[in-house]
């Protein structure tokens, strides 16, 4: 199967906690991508990170990939209440036609 | 904001009815994607195009049916629908044919409800 698989499910942690999800997949992928879904909007992509490449950094995040366990995490560091939301892994290949997600990681972040 | 607008955000209707829901993509992209997301299906991936043409199909149902215009705009048309089709409906745009390696930017959807 094409698509990740999120993990915990579901994650609630204090603001100015690290949050950090996982991701495991099956095929072998040229890159994976995250992407957030505040509760009823449209997903946004936060980062690509690609095969040859172990770990990525963007602003609070951090992503690394382990093709050899096929697994990647996401961490965010230091969370704000507006971090709130699911996170959905979407790990890709040429030969993939589309971007499918799995069910994702729902983040509550309290004040 | 991503600059796909999706166009009703909200549409309630009975079944049997059909319905068509309209994606503008951000300018400059020309692919379209459109996806379902329910409770308990998750977020489906149903269709894709590409400067008009169709390029990939995924769960999508017989009664669906999708296009893209020369304009790149996109609709998308539910028809005989049932309870079941109550979802949120996201449209998706990128730039190249691919998404393997171009990230998609997603409208903030279009509510359907069935009653």
């Amino acid at each position: 199967s094409q698509q990740g698989e999120e993990d915990p499910q579901a994650l609630s942690i204090q603001e100015g906690e690290n949050a950090t999800m996982n991701c495991s997949y099956k095929t072998s992928i040229n890159n994976l991508q995250w992407y957030r879904q505040n509760s009823g909007r449209g997903l946004v992509h936060l980062i690509l990170i690609r095969s040859n490449e172990r770990e990525k950094h963007s602003g609070r995040l951090r992503v690394t990939l382990d093709t050899s366990k096929k697994s990647s995490s996401l961490l965010i560091t230091a969370s704000r209440a507006a971090d709130t939301a699911s996170y959905f892994c979407a790990p890709m290949n040429t030969g993939f036609q589309k971007l499918v997600f799995g069910t994702g990681t729902r983040l509550l972040v309290s004040p | 904001d991503s600059g796909v607008t999706q166009t009703p955000k909200h549409l309630i209707t009975a079944t049997g009815q059909r319905v068509t829901l309209r994606c503008s993509p951000r300018s400059g992209d020309l692919s379209v994607y459109w996806y379902q997301q329910s409770l308990d299906q998750g977020l489906q991936f149903l269709i894709h195009y590409y400067n008009g043409e169709e390029r990939a199909k995924g769960n999508i149902l017989e009664r669906f049916s999708a296009q893209q215009f020369p304009d790149l705009h996109s609709e998308l048309n539910l028809s005989s629908l049932e309870l079941g089709d109550s979802a949120l409906y996201f449209c998706a745009s990128s730039v190249e044919a691919s998404s393997y390696n171009s990230p998609l930017h997603f409208g903030n959807g279009t509510r359907l409800t069935v009653t």
